[in-house]
């Protein structure tokens, strides 16, 4: 699998935009990224996915470098409940094997 | 309905009990998902059904028994565990194997 690696962790103004990178320089041409949050004591929610363009939905935009080795989750205007464990996953694409496997994630703390 | 929903929400269980966890979904997802999540750590990959049938096994201990008796609920079932057992439990769907997870709240294990 291909692995990831992001800072360990971060802290963001409230109201300012977020940027959480994410290497990935091992990934290959078909490895879709994800990213998925975990809030304290909830469940991991997921944020959002893509392959090779640029994606937006109504929670983050994910920006993924030409050379798709790294990419960068924007949460646009952070607020308190954006503090989070923020875990970028590059999925493998066996078919019938697809799993998510969680790194360590970047803590990300929004700062009243 | 788009929750995924786990019972009890807290198990305390002795070394010699049986228990099972329940994990339910009714958004027609037919991937269903076992995580564990030691604490301060990332969720890790138990078990992967794929339409009711046992599509991965991440070389669990036999003292981890899964079971999906229908495409909407999914049981972990428990025998002699051991304290290092103790965990916070996740269920997660997808509506198939390679789309994006959604998760549950947990289910928290003591094993005394």
């Amino acid at each position: 699998d291909a692995k990831t690696t992001q800072p360990t962790s971060m802290d963001c103004a409230e109201g300012r935009a977020a940027n959480l990178p994410c290497n990935h320089s091992t990934i290959s041409g078909n490895e879709y990224v994800y990213w998925y949050r975990q809030i304290h004591s909830q469940g991991p929610q997921y944020i959002i996915h893509g392959l090779k363009n640029n994606e937006t939905n109504e929670m983050a935009s994910l920006i993924i470098t030409e050379d798709r080795k790294s990419s960068t989750l924007i949460l646009p205007h952070a607020t308190l409940r954006d503090t989070a464990v923020y875990y970028c996953i590059v999925r493998p694409p066996d078919f019938g094997n697809e799993k998510l496997t969680f790194g360590t994630g970047t803590r990300l703390t929004i700062i009243p | 309905d788009t929750e995924v929903t786990q019972t009890p929400k807290h198990l305390v269980m002795g070394m010699t009990n049986k228990k099972s966890l329940k994990c339910e979904q009714h958004m027609g997802h037919r991937a269903m998902y076992w995580y564990k999540q030691k604490a301060k750590k990332p969720p890790e990959l138990m078990f992967v059904y794929s339409y009711e049938k046992l599509s991965i096994n991440e070389s669990v201990p036999s003292r981890f028994s899964p079971e999906c008796p229908n495409s909407s609920l999914l049981n972990l079932h428990l025998h002699a565990l051991q304290p290092e057992d103790s965990a916070l439990y996740l269920c997660a769907s997808s509506q198939v194997q390679r789309d994006e997870q959604y998760f549950g709240p947990g289910t928290r294990l003591t094993v005394t």
